[in-house]
């Protein structure tokens, strides 16, 4: 089974610090892509940074980076210097290169941003 | 460039009621998939459509039908409404199947009494 689990539902960080979201994924598939997507409250799913199981290289994009552990499959986020806009819910998903090529996802993390 | 757009924004229905949601994907995209979002949950795969013909399909009740015009753009029909149905159903559009990202649209939100 395709399964994504993020063990937080919610987790708070001051404004400007550090903070890591968690997940695990299931996959018996040894080729998959990963991501994280920001939900804010307008609904509109956001990809905030992607990252291909065959690159052993961690993924960055700006503040936000993952660390990406194949053998354990562990896929976690961190967020620099967390600013107000970045409060949302955030999902971890997966998707295999086959078949139906659709996205597994996590049942999220609520993230607040305290100023 | 216009993303992807979905109509309509909200939706009430009465049980066993018949809804039809439609998806407009960005321009030249030719793929479309359908998710399921409840309440509380992450987004959960219905469909994926492309080059107007079903590629895939998760595990949903017949209820559950789609389809893709010549334009691209898609409809979800969902028949003999449920409570259970109430969620938020987001559809996401690619350049081509298995393309590296999926665009999303703001979704419609459903909600059955």
């Amino acid at each position: 089974a395709q399964t994504v689990t993020q063990s937080q539902p919610e987790m708070s960080v001051q404004e400007a610090e550090t903070v890591t979201l968690s997940c695990t994924y299931d996959t018996s598939e040894s080729d998959y892509y990963l991501f994280w997507y920001k939900q804010p409250p307008s609904r509109q799913m956001i990809l905030v940074i992607r990252q291909e199981a065959y690159k052993q290289q961690n993924a960055t994009e700006n503040r936000f980076s993952v660390n990406f552990q194949k053998a354990a499959k562990s896929f976690s986020l961190k967020i620099s210097d967390s600013q107000l806009g970045d409060a949302a819910m955030y999902f971890c998903a997966y998707r295999i290169l086959t078949g139906a090529n659709n996205l597994f996802f996590g049942t999220g993390t609520r993230l607040t941003v305290i100023p | 460039d216009a993303g992807v757009t979905q109509s309509p924004t909200h939706l009430i229905k009465t049980r066993g009621q018949h809804v039809t949601l439609r998806c407009s994907p960005i321009s030249g995209h030719k793929s479309v998939s359908w998710y399921q979002q409840v309440l509380g949950q992450g987004p959960q795969f219905i469909f994926q459509y492309y080059e107007k013909e079903e590629r895939g399909r998760g595990n949903f009740p017949d209820r559950f039908s789609a389809r893709q015009f010549p334009n691209y753009s898609s409809e979800l029909n969902v028949n003999a409404l449920l409570l259970g149905d109430s969620a938020l159903y987001l559809c996401a559009s690619s350049l081509i199947r298995s393309a590296y990202e999926q665009y999303f649209g703001p979704g419609t939100r459903l909600t059955v009494t």
